[in-house]
């Protein structure tokens, strides 16, 4: 079956403008993270959804950054007023964690976001 | 929080040969998952191999193998019979059993020589 999918594969954009990265998960999977993956910080957790639940917004690293999803599959991770170490591959990945639930998470190939 | 670290940035392999990959992590919870994850350069993370804390066995996926040391919180991998296609960014990676949010390592850049 189809993978996890994010769009767009490469984003360039000024400083200042505001920037919306789209995942599409498994489907069936309900959670889904997603992770920054900086020259200067590493890979790092952002915010990680769970069915209807709240989302854990902890990794979130400023108030620039939110996620959303919709109707418990798409999401899009907005970043606004973009500033230069924004830059970066976003990740996303999902996880099923129906009957049998799993621990693997499987991700996306990533959002390659640079900001000029 | 936890905190994953690998201390080797870059190992080399020859082919055929063996390599392992250091890895450490610090904890207080009980009930954890370790994970070795594989990113070649088209960026797609690849599960590799996965060690609950619970059990003392060590993980095996073909090639590929583990050291757990609980005690010592060590997590270190074995690659056998090293492959070109062996050739990527391997990240050691640590979970709680709850959510599975992942913490990485900063990753180790192996390369194989034919």
């Amino acid at each position: 079956g189809a993978g996890v999918s994010q769009s767009p594969s490469n984003k360039v954009t000024e400083k200042g403008k505001d920037v919306e990265l789209r995942c599409d998960p498994i489907s069936g999977h309900t959670a889904l993270y997603w992770y920054r993956q900086s020259l200067g910080q590493g890979l790092e957790f952002l915010i990680y959804f769970q069915g209807n639940s709240a989302p854990d917004k902890s990794g979130l690293p400023s108030d620039r950054f939110s996620a959303e999803r919709t109707g418990g599959s798409v999401s899009t991770l907005t970043i606004q007023r973009t500033q230069q170490e924004d830059s970066a591959v976003y990740l996303c990945a999902s996880r099923f964690t129906g009957v049998d639930a799993s621990y693997e998470q499987y991700f996306g190939p990533g959002t390659r976001l640079t900001v000029t | 929080a936890q905190t994953v670290t690998q201390s080797q940035p870059e190992m080399s392999v020859q082919e055929a040969e063996t390599v392992t990959l250091s890895c450490t992590y610090d904890t207080s919870e009980s009930d954890y998952y370790l994970f070795w994850y594989k990113q070649p350069p088209s960026r797609q993370m690849i599960l590799v191999i996965r060690q609950e804390a619970y059990k003392q066995q060590n993980a095996t996926e073909n090639r590929f193998s583990v050291n757990f040391q609980k005690a010592a919180k060590s997590f270190s991998l074995k690659i056998s019979d090293s492959q070109l296609g062996d050739a990527a960014m391997y990240f050691c990676a640590y979970s709680r059993s709850n959510d599975y949010k992942l913490s990485f390592g900063a990753g180790t850049t192996v390369t194989v020589r034919a």
